[in-house]
């Protein structure tokens, strides 16, 4: 299967700590996308890149959250200093990098931050 | 900001019924609308898309149509079956396609 893979697939930490997750996208494709899904809501979008460039973040994304995607190809996202409020599911998602193209999601990260 | 609205957020129907997911927006820009379908502990999957230039789109058992006047867009199940039941979400992006905004989903049940 050459689907989208994050990991780990689930992550518990103490509030404080510093947690970093991996998405390998589908091959070739040129965008990346990572989103945060809570408990009985859809993914809100986080941030996107194309190849390795950053182009847009949300206004969710606060100062202790870092994304890279330095060769263009798989992408991290750490959070640093987590707090309660950080649980969540954490989706990554790919697509070829054209207008109107789908995104298909990784199984997403499960975080717990006690 | 841009915001899209899904009802119901819970559906039960007897296998065999219909089942009907509707979607509002608010950006008159978005022009791309995909349907995802989640089960516990899996990422979205796609099941069904529409653009803007199309008012209604089949596949097998699921259609979604499109009033783009109205910004609604709805997905219909035919003849559901148990392996239907999950949460569904609708989406809508621009023609940038990068943003795209998730309903907040519907958990739908089908009793068999």
């Amino acid at each position: 299967d050459t689907g989208v893979s994050q990991d780990p697939r689930h992550k518990i930490t103490k509030r404080g700590q510093n947690v970093t997750f991996r998405c390998d996208p589908i091959s070739e494709h040129n965008r990346l996308y990572w989103y945060r899904q809570t408990l009985g809501q859809g993914p809100e979008f986080l941030t996107y890149f194309q190849n390795e460039a950053q182009l847009e973040k949300s206004r969710l994304l606060s100062d202790r959250f870092s994304a890279e995607r330095p060769k263009g190809s798989f992408s991290t996202l750490e959070i640093q200093r987590t707090e309660q409020g950080d649980s969540a599911m954490y989706l990554c998602a790919s697509s070829k990098g054209t207008a109107q193209e789908t995104q298909y999601f990784g199984p997403g990260t499960r975080l717990l931050v006690l | 900001g841009e915001n899209v609205e899904q009802h119901p957020s819970t559906l039960s129907v007897q296998e065999g019924d219909s089942a009907v997911i509707k979607c509002t927006y608010s950006d008159s820009a978005s022009n791309y609308f995909p349907w995802y379908k989640q089960e516990l502990g899996k990422g979205p999957q796609l099941i069904i898309d529409i653009r803007s230039n199309v008012g209604e789109k089949k596949d097998q058992r699921i259609a979604v149509t499109l009033n783009k006047t109205a910004k609604h867009f709805s997905l219909h199940i035919t003849e559901t079956q148990p392996e239907d039941s999950a949460v569904y979400f609708c989406a809508a992006s621009d023609t940038g396609g990068f943003k795209t905004i998730f309903g907040a989903g519907t958990r739908l049940f089908v009793k068999a």
